[in-house]
Order: structure tokens, then sequence, then C-alpha cells
């Protein structure tokens, strides 16, 4: 079946670039109508999204940290990735990627509903 | 941003007992094209990936006990363990899939 797996470093120094990679694997990045999403969880605390992106790719990103944020996908490799510049410690978080939800009739539906396992990323020089 | 609040924050439930986790939008999530509310639920045991449980506030998703129900619409919400049994510890989140920025509740811990 369709899986997700997080992969990077799990150590970033302050004001640098965080980059991390999703695997997609059991299953084609390029299904129609499926989009690719990055949510975070900081340690202790709450879920927020980030930001997701389609195959084609055409991006929707949280106001919070657009000028921040860029997500890519790479279909020859079935993975889409994440970079968030400028890192703080408040960015210290557990990064998962996830597939959003799709109706029967193809229309792409915002809810989450299968994510990968999660990666911890710390922010400390 | 749609804001989601969540109560209480923590519960305690004997086993075989009723939980009931609520979460408030602070503005309506129903659509009036459809009639459908753009609601879903989570739950995430510890070290793990949140799981979705329900979607569109009542549809439960395939392979989830049918003791999980879901309530509510417009701005209010319910999520409802009929009978709670151990594997159901964990943090429960609401989240709002009406307008982005998607956001989720704080999160609800349900213990035995």
């Amino acid at each position: 079946q369709l899986q997700l797996e997080e992969s990077g470093p799990g150590l970033v120094k302050p004001s640098e670039t965080l980059s991390l990679t999703c695997t997609v694997s059991g299953g084609s990045i390029s299904s129609r109508s499926y989009y690719w999403g990055w949510i975070r969880q900081p340690p202790g605390k709450g879920l927020e999204w980030i930001g997701n992106i389609y195959y084609s790719g055409n991006t929707y990103y949280n106001p919070s940290h657009k000028s921040r944020v860029t997500i890519s996908v790479d279909t020859s490799k079935n993975q889409f990735s994440l970079k968030l510049s400028s890192v703080t410690a408040a960015d210290t978080a557990v990064y998962y990627c996830a597939r959003h939800g799709r109706s029967s009739s193809g229309i792409p539906i915002w809810y989450f509903d299968l994510w990968g396992r999660g990666t911890l990323v710390t922010v400390s020089s | 941003d749609i804001v989601m609040a969540q109560s209480p924050d923590s519960l305690a439930v004997s086993l075989g007992e009723r939980a009931t986790i609520n979460c408030k939008s602070s503005q309506s999530v129903l659509s009036s094209s459809n009639n459908n509310n753009y609601l879903a639920w989570y739950q995430q045991k510890p070290g793990q990936p949140p799981k979705l449980l329900i979607y569109w506030a009542s549809t439960r998703e395939s392979g989830v006990p049918d003791r999980f129900s879901g309530s509510g619409s417009g701005t209010d919400f319910t999520l409802t363990i009929s009978s709670l049994q151990a594997e159901d510890v964990a943090v429960y989140y609401c989240q709002e899939y009406y307008v982005t920025p998607w956001t989720f509740g704080q999160g609800t811990k349900v213990e035995i």
C-alpha cells in the first residue's frame, strides 16, 4: 500500500535552510487529484499546516511561512520536498509529510488521509 | 484564519465509558453549496503520526471502529467515543478544511 517517508538532517543551525524530502512508495505521486502536504508539530504542541503541492508543481502555502517556504516535486523520483529558510529555534518540530484526500469524482479534499511517520528537526547551533 | 478551539484540553474516562470531545470553529465551516461541514478528526498516539478518523464531520474513515462518531454542524462539533478502550488513549485533533490556511485545534488528551 502507499507509504510516505520523510528524510533529511535532524539538526539545522539557526539562520540556515531546513531541507526535507518525502518519498512516496507503493504508488505514484503523479496520481491525479492528490495533493501532497507538509505539516509540523513542535515538541508537545499541536499541528500546523505548512503547504502542499500537486504533481504538476501547483502549490499552496500557509501565509505564516510563505516568505520562507518552498515546496517542490520530483515526479521521476516519486518525491516532494520542503525548504524552510532562515530557521530559528521556533522551527524545531517533528515534520510530517502527508497526502490530502480526494473525492470519488477526483476532486481534492483538504483533510489528510495518509501520513508519514515524521522526522524531528532541531534548530540549534 | 479560522481558529479551532477544542474542549476540554484533557479528560479521564473509565474503560467502557463514553468520551466526548468538543471542537468550535471561529467561523462556520458549513458549505451552502453542498451542505457539507468541512471538519475532520484525527487520533494521535504517542510517537505516532496523526491518523484520520472522521471527515465531513461525521463520515468514518475506512477501518475506524464504529465506537467513534462525529456530529455537529456550522461551528460546533463533537467527537464521541461510545465505549472507551485502552487503545483509544491518545490526543485527538479537529481540523477545518473549508478555507486555507487549514487549521487544527490544540488537541484533547484522552486518558484512562
